[in-house]
């Protein structure tokens, strides 16, 4: 079991330039997460999605959209890049049956916005 | 929607001694809260986690708190080893979403 995985690991962009996140996960997870890292501030969610198909907007959405096509992948895309996206990108899933609540976190994408 | 608020943001402690970090909530209808430690350069890795309809929970050297009426919940590390030295970060689950809090520096020094 791979986990959660992320690619990139590293990526710099110039303003403007597009990019797109991909997030994969082999646990069967229904529910995935996007959230990005900024010193002193925590995690803070951007969007995430209940199933297949299916997306929902987070705290701080704007500038970024996402695609839910497969299950296992969960795609996160920037169309024009901003300095203020610099950050770290962690994407996680969680199982939702039995009660269960912990997200499993991936290894992260750190972002730099030129 | 639900704004969670941690102190302190740093904290240092001797070796062996305890360490407490607290954390409050706004929305009553949260009802799940973990607690995550991040260490450098790696991702959030669950500690410990606790439910809205139990009070205390345990594990090892680690014990969460929580108090619904008053909204706030806390971590407590015992015995401190310097492998402790992380960024602590709570959180609470409203719905299907999680909210954290702006995390807590812990240095054990030994």
């Amino acid at each position: 079991n791979a986990g959660v995985t992320q690619t990139p690991k590293f990526r710099v962009l110039k303003t403007g330039q597009s990019m797109t996140l991909l997030c994969a996960q082999d646990m069967n997870h229904e529910y995935m997460y996007w959230y990005r890292q900024d010193p002193g501030m925590g995690l803070r969610l951007i969007h995430y999605s209940v199933g297949e198909g299916t997306t929902a907007k987070g705290e701080v959405p704007d500038g970024y959209n996402v695609s839910r096509l497969k299950k296992q992948n969960f795609l996160l895309g920037l169309e024009s890049a901003a300095p203020s996206q610099t950050s770290v990108y962690f994407c996680a899933s969680r199982s939702p049956s039995g009660g269960a609540r912990e997200q499993y976190f991936g290894p992260g994408t750190r972002l730099t916005v030129t | 929607g639900e704004n969670v608020e941690q102190h302190p943001s740093t904290l240092s402690v001797q070796e062996g001694d305890s360490a407490v970090i607290k954390c409050t909530y706004s929305d009553s209808a949260s009802n799940y809260f973990p607690w995550y430690k991040q260490e450098l350069g790696k991702r959030p890795q669950l500690i410990i986690d606790i439910r809205s309809n139990v009070g205390e929970k345990k594990d090892q050297r680690i014990a969460v708190t929580l108090n619904k009426t008053a909204k706030h919940f806390s971590l407590h590390i015992t015995e401190t080893q310097p492998e402790d030295s992380a960024v602590y970060f709570c959180a609470a689950i409203t719905g299907n979403q999680f909210y954290f809090g702006t995390g807590t520096s812990l240095t054990v020094i030994p």
